[in-house]
């Protein structure tokens, strides 16, 4: 099975820093990769399919890019609300796999 | 609006067997892939297991393999998750989540989360 990593597993940042996180897959997946945010008690939101596709509804600030393995989710300009947890997921086939997740805060 | 509604989680001892449900609503249940997805105390998301739109492709994590089953009436516009053997590593809050659309299991509506509590 395709194995799913993110780095970093957490990051501290000041409110308006360009945010970066990484996420990457021990096979090829093409562009069969999603994005979601998970704020503390809530229910998880996808950002973006597609590798880059921005799902309606999300701020244009958040973007993302990459295919093959490696993939990457921009904050262009980190805002208060955006303190959440971060999951890369797979779809190209089963298993669905997440990645273990990326924890975005303030500074 | 589409909603997606579980029920049928608790409490339940190591070993023990539970069912869920997903109600949906809002959209042609008929026509979308569905997922359980869980998250664990302390823990990040978890797929758990997925149902094509017609019930005759089920996919699960090695996980619950051999535990859980997947499963879905579309003529009631519910899904399921009958689990069994449960365990501490099962504690989890349990998503029912819709797929994007043409089987691209990525998910964009979830339900609010039943949460699953296995210990004695």
């Amino acid at each position: 099975d395709t194995q799913m990593t993110q780095s970093p597993s957490s990051l501290s940042a000041s409110v308006g820093d360009r945010v970066t996180v990484t996420c990457r897959a021990s096979q090829g997946i093409s562009n069969y990769l999603a994005w979601y945010q998970q704020k503390s008690g809530k229910v998880p939101k996808l950002l973006i399919y597609g590798a880059s596709t921005l799902q309606s509804g999300v701020p244009s600030r958040f973007s993302g890019s990459g295919s093959g393995t490696d993939f990457t989710l921009t904050i262009s300009s980190l805002q208060p609300e955006d303190v959440a947890t971060y999951y890369c997921q797979k779809y190209n086939s089963a298993p669905f796999t997440f990645g273990p997740g990326t924890k975005v805060d303030i500074k | 609006e589409v909603q997606l509604l579980e029920s049928g989680g608790g409490l339940v001892q190591p070993g023990g067997s539970l069912r869920l449900s997903c109600a949906a609503s809002g959209f042609t249940f008929s026509s979308y892939a569905m997922s359980w997805v869980r998250l664990a105390p302390g823990k990040g998301l978890e797929w758990v297991s997925g149902i094509g739109a017609s019930g005759r492709n089920t996919y699960n994590a090695d996980s619950v393999k051999g535990r859980f089953t997947i499963s879905r009436d579309n003529r009631r516009d519910t899904l399921y998750l009958q689990m069994n053997s449960l365990t501490a590593d099962d504690t989890a809050v349990y998503y029912c989540a819709r797929e994007g659309g043409w089987n691209r299991f990525y998910f964009d509506y979830w339900g609010q989360g039943i949460l699953v509590t296995v210990s004695s």
